[in-house]
């Protein structure tokens, strides 16, 4: 156990919706990072925020946005949901210490869009 | 830019063998290195992690893994296989993008399957 809470576990969605995760950090972390994992992929690096602010962005369109909250909990929306965003949505926390920060990683949420 | 290569995709071995999982990264500065495991749909579990000094660390579950500066390498292995070690394992390379460790780079992951 991680400390790192996803919700929901799971979402169905049809193309063209809106969707909104959410992330609960461990304990004492202040930087959250969103990771998207495709079926038999890697996780690939979405955006980090750290107090409150975005942090670094990886190669994901302005349609996938998010929010870091003064608890340090966090959210990922993504509008115009299209089929290639059927994926894990992974969220992990970290505490910024110069460099040699470990991230923390929630359960995921599976999200499959129709 | 940095990458990380799993060149295994998938390996079998026998409960009790040994194991190494391969791991090679291109990054041109010191970097910081990690192991994750993954169960069938779970999350990321940290097995171990590398920032600096001792090239030989020791993870979770008795695996251990040496970083390999001259080969770009950041190799896992673990001497008895149990078959609780099923999974996906997937080595990552820290970026450290805004002056932190940033965002974390994966390879594509190698799963594991143990044998009776």
């Amino acid at each position: 156990e991680t400390g790192v809470t996803q919700s929901p576990t799971h979402l169905i969605k049809t193309r063209g919706q809106q969707v909104t995760l959410r992330c609960s950090s461990q304990s004492g972390h202040n930087t959250v990072s969103w990771y998207q994992q495709a079926l038999g992929q890697g996780p690939q690096f979405i955006f980090q925020y750290y107090r409150e602010e975005e942090n670094g962005r990886g190669n994901f369109p302005p349609r996938f946005s998010g929010l870091q909250f003064p608890n340090y909990s966090s959210e990922l929306n993504v509008n115009a949901l299209e089929l290639d965003d059927s994926a894990l949505y992974l969220c992990a926390s970290s505490r910024a210490s110069g460099g040699e920060e470990t991230q923390y990683f929630g359960p995921g949420t599976r999200l499959l869009v129709l | 830019a940095q990458s990380v290569t799993q060149p295994d995709i998938h390996i079998t071995v026998s409960e009790g063998a040994s194991l190494e999982l391969r791991c090679n990264y291109s990054y041109g500065a010191t970097p910081y290195l990690f192991w994750y495991v993954q169960s069938p749909g779970q999350g990321l579990q940290l097995l171990l992690k590398y920032f600096s000094g001792d090239t030989l660390v020791q993870g979770i579950k008795g695996f251990e893994a040496e970083f390999k500066r001259s080969q770009s390498s950041f190799n896992l292995r673990k001497p008895s296989v149990h078959w609780s070690d099923a999974a996906e394992y997937f080595c990552a390379v820290g970026d450290g993008y805004g002056g932190s460790q940033g965002n974390l780079i994966f390879g594509k992951g190698t799963k594991l399957s143990v044998k009776p």
